[in-house]
């Protein structure tokens, strides 16, 4: 089955502890993008990559990282979360930059 | 201005009528659109895309383009309470960047 798939659903930390979201694809798509969605702000593109070792940011890059090690993986990094960071995280992947996205289930992000 | 602006919700129709969706945007260099439909703690799904001026239909579902306007909307025919969602605008430019509007939710009531 054509997935995109996000670890964890749901996780609680704390300020300041290291932490990554997972993002697999198993499309063999060239294009990966994560997303935050806060109530009432629709969805925010953090970084985008367009292939392996090509990332670029979004609109809000601020505290956090990605890598694109492999076309499949696309991992979010938060390096030192923060209580803003709290927020419903989205993967996505698609053919390439102008085409439909493809959407993980999302993860629940909670930052205290 | 925000880059992408839809219809400030929510939207309510009865069932069986047509509901009107519509987004602009202000970025010129933009070449597809789309639209998704989220039902609520779910991921976005795609509706409609559309790269190309002037009407798409899928079904119940109508997209339009206008680039002169800087303009897309989205009709759904014979509503049905099932269609009751945020349906989200999306712009995306050739080199990949993707923004999204704020979102209407629509309300179809039997």
């Amino acid at each position: 089955e054509a997935q995109v798939t996000q670890n964890p659903r749901y996780l609680i930390t704390v300020t300041g502890k290291k932490l990554t979201v997972t993002c697999s694809q198993n499309m063999n798509h060239e294009y990966m993008s994560w997303y935050r969605q806060d109530p009432g702000l629709g969805l925010r593109q953090i970084y985008y990559s367009m292939n392996v070792e090509v990332t670029d940011k979004g609109d809000v890059p601020e505290g956090y990282k990605v890598s694109r090690k492999e076309k499949r993986n696309f991992p979010l990094i938060l390096e030192s979360p923060s209580p803003n960071q709290t927020s419903l995280y989205f993967c996505a992947s698609s053919v390439g930059g102008y085409s439909e996205a493809f959407f993980g289930q999302g993860t629940r992000l909670t930052v205290v | 201005q925000k880059e992408v602006e839809q219809n400030s919700g929510p939207l309510s129709v009865p069932e069986g009528a047509i509901a009107s969706l519509n987004c602009t945007y202000s970025d010129r260099g933009s070449q597809s659109f789309f639209w998704y439909r989220q039902y609520s703690g779910k991921s976005p799904e795609l509706i409609m895309f559309i790269y190309s001026n002037g009407d798409k239909e899928d079904g119940r579902f109508t997209a339009q383009l206008n680039k002169a306007s800087q303009y897309v909307s989205l009709l759904i025919r014979d509503s049905q309470p099932s269609d009751s969602a945020t349906y989200l605008c999306a712009v995306n430019t050739n080199a990949g960047k993707s923004t999204f509007g704020d979102g209407t939710t629509l309300t179809v009531k039997p």
